[in-house]
Formats: structure tokens, C-alpha cells, sequence
């Protein structure tokens, strides 16, 4: 069945460094994406999302990119600190389609080196 | 603390027992989610409710799976005769009707569910 997938399952990055998590996805009826971001023993996080309309969107120290062209999606997360290190997962939604369910990838671990 | 409270955060069950968990979102949303996450993977969705009206199962729903929302504040999911398989985290989020989407859902902290 249709996905969402990541290319990376870790990622170590230097504190102060930027860091980018890669996700793919194959749902070409999905028109939003959402990254959460999830610490150990805590529910999911929500940081950003995007709809399929746009293909670039700023948060504070966080941006999205959407290629629709290569279905890829990624998480930009600037200057990142030892509170970033987490469990990060990209979710995409189809409203469209009447359905109010998020599918999620499996996560990137990003562990930051302080 | 996202406002979403889940009750118990772990429970230990004996195989073929049934378990019932609890889920208090926001108290202005309307939109009210149950998905299930294991070891290292993401959440999977489960079911969703609009206020008392469950909209929408996933196929990982089984006929042991059953979660209501009787008055549109809180849910309850319920599973019957707990296998080991269903040993997981179980997430509730909720979103406001003010959203075309569900894209500001919040999640609560999860119910860590073991079955031995």
C-alpha cells in the first residue's frame, strides 16, 4: 500500500549545526504534510505542517520543503540546540478524501552533539 | 503538556484479559483521534470521532478493538481478550472543528499497554 517513508533512520548532528531530516512519500492524493516531533516516553509533537499548495514554509528555526515532482518532503531545523535530539516523524493527509487520518513514516532519531 | 490527558500511562495485562483506556482532549475540540504505535515505528490510526459520531476505522480495528465517545468530551478504547500483539503505545489527539483539516492535532502523553 501507499506510504510515508524516510531516508535516514539516525542523524547526528554538532550543536549549532543545521540539520535536515528527508522524508519520502507516494500518496499523490495527500495535501497536507505535518512533522511532529517526538521525545522518548511522550506523544507526538506537532512543529510545522504545509499543504500540497505551497512548497516552502518557515517556522521558528524550522522549515519545510515540498517537492510534489519527487513526492519529497524534508525538515530543516536551524542552529539545533540538545533540546532538538528526538524522534522526528513526517505524516501527510489526504482531506480531500474525506478522511481525517495521518499516515505516518517511521521517524529519523536526530541525536545532537553537544 | 498539550492539554490532551491520557489515563492509565501504563498498564500490564494478562493475556486474554480485557483492558479499557481513557482520553480527555481539549475541552473545545470536537475532533477526537485514536492511533497506536509500537517499538520504532510511527503511529498508525485507529479510529476517529466528530463530537459522539465515530466517522471513520481503520482495518487494524478488529471485532476485540472498540472505542466510544458517548456525550463528545471523552473517549474510551477498549480491547477485549488482549493478545501480545496488541502490546503497543496507544496515542489520543484531538483537533478543533475550526480546522479543515486535522493538521493542529494535539496528542496526549499515550497509554503503554504490555500483554504477558
Amino acid at each position: 500500500g501507499e506510504s510515508v517513508g524516510l531516508h535516514l533512520p539516525t542523524l547526528s548532528v554538532q550543536e549549532g549545526d543545521n540539520s535536515i531530516i528527508n522524508c519520502a512519500y507516494s500518496n499523490s492524493a495527500s495535501d497536507y504534510f505535518i512533522w511532529y516531533k517526538q521525545e522518548s516516553g511522550k506523544g507526538p509533537q506537532f512543529i510545522i505542517d504545509i499543504r500540497s499548495n505551497m512548497d516552502k514554509r518557515q517556522g521558528q528555526r524550522v522549515t519545510v520543503l515540498l517537492n510534489k515532482t519527487v513526492k519529497h518532503l524534508s525538515l530543516q531545523i536551524a542552529a539545533t540546540q540538545p533540546g532538538d535530539s528526538a524522534v522526528y516523524f513526517c505524516a501527510e493527509g489526504a482531506s480531500g478524501a474525506g478522511s481525517y487520518q495521518l499516515t505516518f513514516g517511521k521517524g529519523t532519531k536526530l541525536s545532537v552533539i553537544p | 503538556d498539550t492539554g490532551v490527558s491520557q489515563n492509565p500511562r501504563h498498564k500490564i495485562t494478562k493475556r486474554g484479559q480485557n483492558v479499557t483506556f481513557r482520553c480527555d482532549p481539549i475541552s473545545e475540540h470536537n475532533r477526537l483521534y485514536w492511533y497506536r504505535q509500537t517499538l520504532g515505528q510511527g503511529p498508525e490510526f485507529l479510529t476517529y470521532f466528530q463530537n459522539e459520531a465515530q466517522l471513520e476505522k481503520s482495518r487494524l480495528l478488529s471485532d476485540r478493538f472498540s472505542a466510544e465517545r458517548p456525550k463528545g468530551s471523552f473517549s474510551t478504547l477498549e480491547i477485549q481478550r488482549t493478545e501480545q500483539g496488541d502490546s503497543a503505545m496507544y496515542l489520543c489527539a484531538s483537533s478543533s472543528r475550526y480546522t479543515t483539516t486535522n493538521t493542529e492535532a494535539f496528542f496526549g502523553q499515550g497509554t503503554r499497554l504490555t500483554v504477558v
